[in-house]
This record gives C-alpha cells, structure tokens and sequence, in this order.
C-alpha cells in the first residue's frame, strides 16, 4: 500500500458527461500528479500540482482540469468525455527534498470507462 | 527535454534464470532514475531508483539495477526470476536541468514462464 488513496475505483459514464476523481496523497507530501494510461498511449503525465498550486503542465486536454485544495487531496474532472477518454487515470504523491521533487508514489488508480 | 527508452515491449525468461531489463534515457543535466512495476489492475509500485553513489542500487524484491552513464543506461536485474515476477515494468527519468520533468518509459511486459 503506498499511501496515496483514490476514489472511485471504477467509473462508467456515457459521452458527453462530466466526472471529478478524487485523490488523497501522502501524509506529508506536497506534490501531486495526474497520469493516464491507456492501452496504446503508455503512461502520459497529464498535470502537476504542489501545495495548491499548479507546478506543471503535460498531455491535458482542455476539457479537463485539475485543483488541489488546502487539506492537499486533489480532484481531477474530466467533461465533454468522449470514447476516447477511457482509460485508467493515475493519482501520485512526491516529497521535495532541496527543491527536486523525489520518488512518486502512485495511487492504485480509477478504471473510466465512456460508454 | 530528456527521454527515456525501452527497446524491448516484451521480455521473456524461465523461471530460476536471470532477467534483465532494458532501459536508456537522454537528459540535459543529471538524472534521477527510477523502475516501477505494475502487477495488473494495479497502480505502479517503486521498485528502485538512482540519484547519485553507488552505479549499483538495489531494490525491492530481490531487483537490483545499474546506471552507466557511458552507455545512457539503467538496466533492471534480478539474478534468479519467479513466476511473481511476471508484471509491466516502467523506466523512469527526472533531468534536474530541465524543470524537473519526469518521463516514463513505454513499459516492458516481462514474462517468467516456470
């Protein structure tokens, strides 16, 4: 168990809905990722985000959006969903040690699944 | 911006023999290095990583992995495989002269067969 939790585990919705995942980091750590990992895609970084504020920016679609609020558990919404966003969605959680961000930590992930 | 590459998708050994896994990357600065495995429907679980010392770093489960930088390379190792061992590995890199970045490796699907 690493620590950093997820909700829900899976999620079917149909095209054109809205969906917010949740996750809550480790005790400790300030920074959180988002990734997604389809079958033919790999492992994409989607979005950074340290001690509330936005730190990097990767593959993210405009119809998603990403925050991080005070108690540090970040939420992830995805609307417009087309069949193409299915997928497993990744949450990380990191330290930083003198400034670089160390090991990530991944979440065991949320199944979306657009019908 | 920094890369990493896994040349094989997929590798396949006899349970008991050694195994490695490939794994070279590009970065502008220094490395921090890192393999994860994920065991299906689950999320990645860190196995090791290199910052800096030792070119060997031993790992979780028995895994070792070596970092020439010479050759641009961290190769996973583990010197006798179990069928358990059989999951998606992920090579990773952060390149500290390039915004702290981290890039993972297209992911190797190893398969130990008893």
């Amino acid at each position: 168990d690493s620590g950093v939790t997820q909700t829900p585990k899976h999620l079917i919705t149909a095209t054109g809905q809205r969906v917010t995942l949740r996750c809550s980091p480790r005790s400790g750590d300030l920074s959180v990722y988002w990734y997604q990992q389809s079958l033919d895609q790999g492992l994409q970084f989607l979005i950074q985000y340290y001690n509330g504020e936005e730190r990097a920016k990767g593959n993210i679609l405009e119809r998603f959006s990403a925050q991080q609020f005070p108690d540090l558990h970040s939420e992830l919404n995805l609307s417009s969903l087309e069949l193409g966003d299915s997928a497993l969605y990744f949450c990380a959680s990191s330290v930083e040690v003198a400034g670089i961000t160390d090991t990530q930590y991944f979440g065991p992930g949320t199944r979306l699944t657009v019908l | 911006a920094q890369s990493v590459a896994q040349p094989e998708d997929q590798v396949n050994v006899a349970e008991g023999n050694p195994l490695t896994v490939k794994c070279t990357y590009s970065v502008s600065g220094n490395p921090y290095l890192f393999w994860y495995v994920q065991y299906p429907n689950r999320g990645l679980q860190f196995l090791l990583k290199y910052i800096t010392g030792d070119n060997l770093v031993k790992g979780s489960y028995g895994f070792e992995a070596e970092f020439n930088k010479s050759q641009t390379s961290f190769h996973l190792k583990k010197p006798s495989a179990l069928v358990s061992d059989s999951a998606l590995y992920f090579c990773a890199v952060r390149d500290t002269g390039n915004n702290n970045d981290m890039r993972f490796g297209a992911g190797t699907r190893l398969t130990v067969k008893p």
